[in-house]
């Protein structure tokens, strides 16, 4: 166990549709990532937030969103979702910046038909 | 542009062989990290490297850092069925926070 949790575990749900997935990060954790991970694909980094502001962006198409609250959780909304959504979504804590591991949670699968 | 290549990105074998997985790299890194996927799951952290021509050892899994940092290796002994799964370098380049995963490396260790 990481010790990041992420929720839900699974999510179906039709195409237009805007759904948010959410991320809590380990205890003293500062820094949270979001990752999609298509099937047998790798890692593809979508954005991070470190202390509740946003610090760098990845391959994030502009109908996702993200954001880190003052308790350091993190949401990241989908919406107008399309098939090619359809994926596993990684988030990820470390302490701060110079502490390069990261910490994975369970993933949410996400099935858009 | 993916700026961590792994090679090979299949690979099986028969328990009780040794292999070794490749990440290269043009940029330099300030350090890398390995973990392993198993599916359905999260990357588990194996290891970190930092200093250029560090090696780790991890019971039956060596790590090295290229001298100049910009790649790395991992060396199974003895490879056993537990090992199965997706192996993942990664890390950041200097001067960015971009966090890089390689194309990852499908290993299957058959009994």
């Amino acid at each position: 166990d990481s010790g990041v949790t992420q929720t839900p575990k699974h999510l179906i749900t039709a195409t237009g549709q805007r759904v948010t997935l959410r991320c809590s990060p380990r205890s003293g954790d500062l820094s949270v990532y979001w990752y999609q991970q298509s099937l047998d694909q790798g890692l593809q980094f979508l954005i991070q937030y470190y202390n509740g502001e946003e610090r760098a962006k990845g391959n994030i198409l502009e109908r996702f969103s993200a954001q880190q609250f003052p308790d350091l959780h993190s949401e990241l909304n989908l919406s107008s979702l399309e098939l090619g959504d359809s994926a596993l979504y990684f988030c990820a804590s470390k302490f701060r910046e110079g502490h390069n591991e990261q910490f994975f949670g369970p993933g949410t699968r996400l099935t858009v038909l | 542009t993916q700026l961590l290549e792994q090679s090979p990105q299949f690979l099986s074998i028969q328990e009780g062989e040794n292999l070794t997985v490749y990440c290269n790299s043009s940029s330099v890194f300030s350090s890398l990290q390995w973990y392993r996927q198993e599916p359905g799951e999260g990357p588990v952290l194996l290891v970190t490297v930092v200093t250029g021509g560090e090696v780790k050892k991890l019971k039956r899994l060596t790590f090295q850092f290229g001298d100049a940092r910009k790649d790395s290796s991992l060396h199974i002994t003895a490879a056993q069925p537990g090992d199965t799964g997706l192996y993942l370098c990664a890390g950041h380049t200097s001067g960015t926070y971009k966090y890089i995963f390689g194309t990852g490396t499908r290993l299957k260790v058959l009994a």
